[in-house]
């Protein structure tokens, strides 16, 4: 199993609908967790950060985050065509003797016009 | 600089060619990251550094990778003997600190034949 685990998709919304995307991870000392946006032949982009249990809104973004059940969201608002990209949740756990950054497979969204 | 820099951008080595790839951080940035990514996967992480210190090295694939950051800024990632299956993208990362969010470079492209 997986430390990050994504639907890999495509996941097609039509433009104006939302985007709804799901991350789960196993290590439950995880303690800040990372969506990113990934061009094709680009390197990942971070659009939102989230720390702590709930949902924290950005733009068309909202993270949210349930520690007890391990899992981390992100939803888009209103798609856009150019929201089409391979988005990344990422979990970070730090460690006395270290710092780990794991990111799941990614999931696939086109937005259709 | 105002970002994370790698360099080169693209690098074409024959089998069996020693590859030293570089990573310039935002400056300040005490946390540094390597990441392989194959083609249509997440980024697997291959070590972490805080300033000179490498902390984690369990991603390295075998013991022909080899990183370092001797004065706790660049880094550079060196790969011995390439084969094949280290064509991948190598992408670097920087954060401020243990806790803060991690800001990745464009990423040297890295093929094998």
């Amino acid at each position: 199993q997986k430390e990050v685990e994504q639907n890999s998709g495509p996941l097609s919304v039509p433009e104006g609908a939302i985007a709804s995307l799901n991350c789960t991870y196993s290590d439950r000392g995880s303690q800040s967790f990372f969506w990113y946006r990934q061009y094709s032949g680009k390197s990942p982009e971070l659009i939102m950060s989230i720390y702590s249990n709930g949902d924290k809104e950005d733009g068309r973004f909202t993270a949210q985050l349930n520690k007890a059940s391990q899992y981390v969201s992100l939803l888009i608002r209103d798609s856009q065509p150019s929201d089409s990209a391979t988005y990344l949740c990422a979990v970070k756990e730090v460690k006395a003797a270290g710092n780990k950054l794991t990111f799941g497979g990614g999931t696939r969204v086109l937005v259709k016009p | 600089g105002a970002g994370v820099s790698q360099s080169p951008r693209y690098k074409v080595a024959k089998r069996g060619q020693d590859v030293a790839l570089r990573c310039d951080p935002i400056s300040g940035h005490v946390s540094l990251f390597w990441y392989q990514q194959a083609l249509g996967q997440g980024p697997e992480f291959l070590t972490y550094f805080q300033n000179e210190a490498q902390l984690d090295k369990s991603g390295l694939p075998s013991d022909r990778f080899f990183a370092e950051r001797p004065e706790g800024s660049v880094s550079t990632l060196k790969i011995q003997r390439t084969q094949q299956e280290d064509s991948a993208v190598y992408l670097c990362a920087s954060s401020l600190d243990r806790n803060t969010e991690a800001f990745f470079g464009q990423g040297t492209r890295l093929t094998v034949v």
